[in-house]
């Protein structure tokens, strides 16, 4: 199966610090990836889509200077938290789609980065 | 707005039983539906995917069903095992909508041995 490879793992930051995660898919290209939030027994929440050579496509309510993506590649997506704070502290995890087939593409996801921010 | 629902309680069955977890829709048509794995702390892991128009599927001990008109799929994991525990989120998609999923909140599940 696909493999997405996200790093890193975990992360504990100061206040005020940026932060960079990255996502790749290690055996596809993926022209898009997104980028989700998730907080304890919460459901996946989408903050942006990530289109390769193009600007992310943010969820609302999401501030696209504070969560900045970079999609560089067809096989690496950033993710960078600036000037972090406590309250962003959470599991950010990315996924990668693979090239639809039949109209139907499914996302496979990294294993997810848990960030605190002190 | 577009909703899913997922089996709100936690669900404990004995190791050996069949699991059924259940994923109910409203204002939404979805073309195609997803069932994923999620262990504490990890990313979620793709499981089976049904399209609209089948009612069926299977992948070893698993079996997803898919019916449209009742808007719900039921998702079953036969002779269960304590490695079965984990939460199982259900996410339907559509051609449209830039293909972006939307996701359920997840039934988490506990196999005893």
């Amino acid at each position: 199966g696909a493999v997405v490879s996200q790093h890193p793992s975990w992360v504990i930051c100061k206040s005020g610090t940026s932060v960079k995660i990255e996502c790749r898919s290690l055996d596809f290209q993926a022209t898009t990836m997104f980028w989700y939030r998730q907080f304890p027994k919460q459901s996946l929440m989408l903050m942006a889509t990530s289109n390769e050579g193009s600007k992310a496509t943010y969820e609302q309510g999401v501030e696209k200077d504070k969560f900045l993506i970079n999609h560089a590649s067809l096989t690496l997506s950033t993710l960078t938290v600036t000037s972090a704070h406590p309250e962003d502290s959470s599991f950010y995890i990315c996924s990668a789609r693979t090239p639809p087939r039949a109209g139907v593409d499914i996302q496979y996801f990294g294993a997810g980065t848990r960030l605190s921010v002190l | 707005s577009q909703k899913i629902e997922q089996n709100s309680e936690a669900l404990n069955i004995q190791e050996g039983k069949t699991a059924t977890l259940t994923c109910n829709y409203t204002n939404y048509s979805p073309a195609y539906l997803q069932w994923y794995r999620q262990d504490p702390g990890r990313g979620p892991v793709f499981l089976l995917l049904i399209r609209e128009n089948e009612k069926e599927k299977r992948k070893e001990r698993l079996k997803v069903t898919f019916d449209t008109t009742l808007k719900q799929s039921l998702f079953h994991i036969t002779a269960s095992q304590p490695a079965d525990s984990a939460t199982y989120l259900c996410a339907l998609g559509n051609a449209g909508n830039n293909r972006k999923l939307i996701w359920g909140l997840g039934t988490s599940l506990a196999v005893n041995p």
